[in-house]
């Protein structure tokens, strides 16, 4: 079946630092990729979704300059996380779409951000 | 704006009992559903898709149903085991563009051995 993978799965930075968090289909082409937030006990928010090649479209209240997303390739997007406060601590996933196969998403294995 | 509720938040069970999951969703228009499970600190894993035309999926232990018109969804476990301890999530692919999924917060099960 269709593998999505995130790296790193847990990082711990100082407040002020940016984290790049990469989102990568392993066995497939995926045209759209997008990203969640969950919070502890919360459900998956989405914060925006990739287009490869294009700018991604983010959701109300999600800040484009802080979060920012890149989908250069077919098998790769990225969320950095810009000057990262503890408020950004959470886990974030992100899933992809394999077009061969309708509208299914599949989930990374998600990471873990903590902010000092 | 399309709203999932999953009530109870939390579940415990003995082990070897059929329990039903509940699911309701405030806007029918919707494209398909799915049901996830979860497993503290991890991603998530899908367990069942169910289009809007169609009524119910299965796949081994697990039934879900769908009620578009009642804005309505139900994972059945069948037998259950102590392996099956895990957050439940319910989520609703809006018909449309980007294929946006709407979450609820997700059923927190522990079947007991």
């Amino acid at each position: 079946g269709a593998v999505v993978s995130q790296h790193p799965s847990w990082v711990i930075c100082k407040s002020g630092t940016s984290v790049k968090i990469e989102c990568r289909s392993l066995d497939f082409q995926a045209t759209t990729m997008f990203w969640y937030r969950q919070f502890p006990k919360q459900s998956l928010m989405l914060m925006a979704t990739s287009n490869e090649g294009s700018k991604a479209t983010y959701e109300q209240g999600v800040e484009k300059d802080k979060f920012l997303i890149n989908h250069a390739s077919l098998t790769l997007s990225t969320l950095t996380v810009t000057s990262a406060h503890p408020e950004d601590s959470s886990f974030y996933i992100c899933s992809a779409r394999d077009r061969r196969v309708g509208e299914t998403q599949y989930f990374g294995p998600g990471t873990r951000l903590l902010v000092l | 704006k399309q709203e999932v509720t999953q009530i109870p938040a939390a579940l415990s069970v003995p082990e070897g009992e059929n329990l039903v999951l509940n699911c309701s969703f405030t806007d029918s228009a919707i494209y398909n559903l799915q049901w996830f499970r979860q497993d503290p600190g991890k991603g998530l894993t899908s367990l069942l898709l169910i289009q809007s035309s169609q009524r119910e999926q299965t796949s081994g232990r697990l039934n879900a149903s769908l009620d578009k018109s009642s804005g309505r969804s139900t994972l059945y476990i069948a037998a259950s085991q102590p392996g099956d301890s895990a957050t439940y999530l319910c989520a609703v692919n809006q018909a449309g563009a980007n294929s946006k999924l709407t979450f609820g917060k997700g059923i927190t099960l522990s079947v007991r051995p």
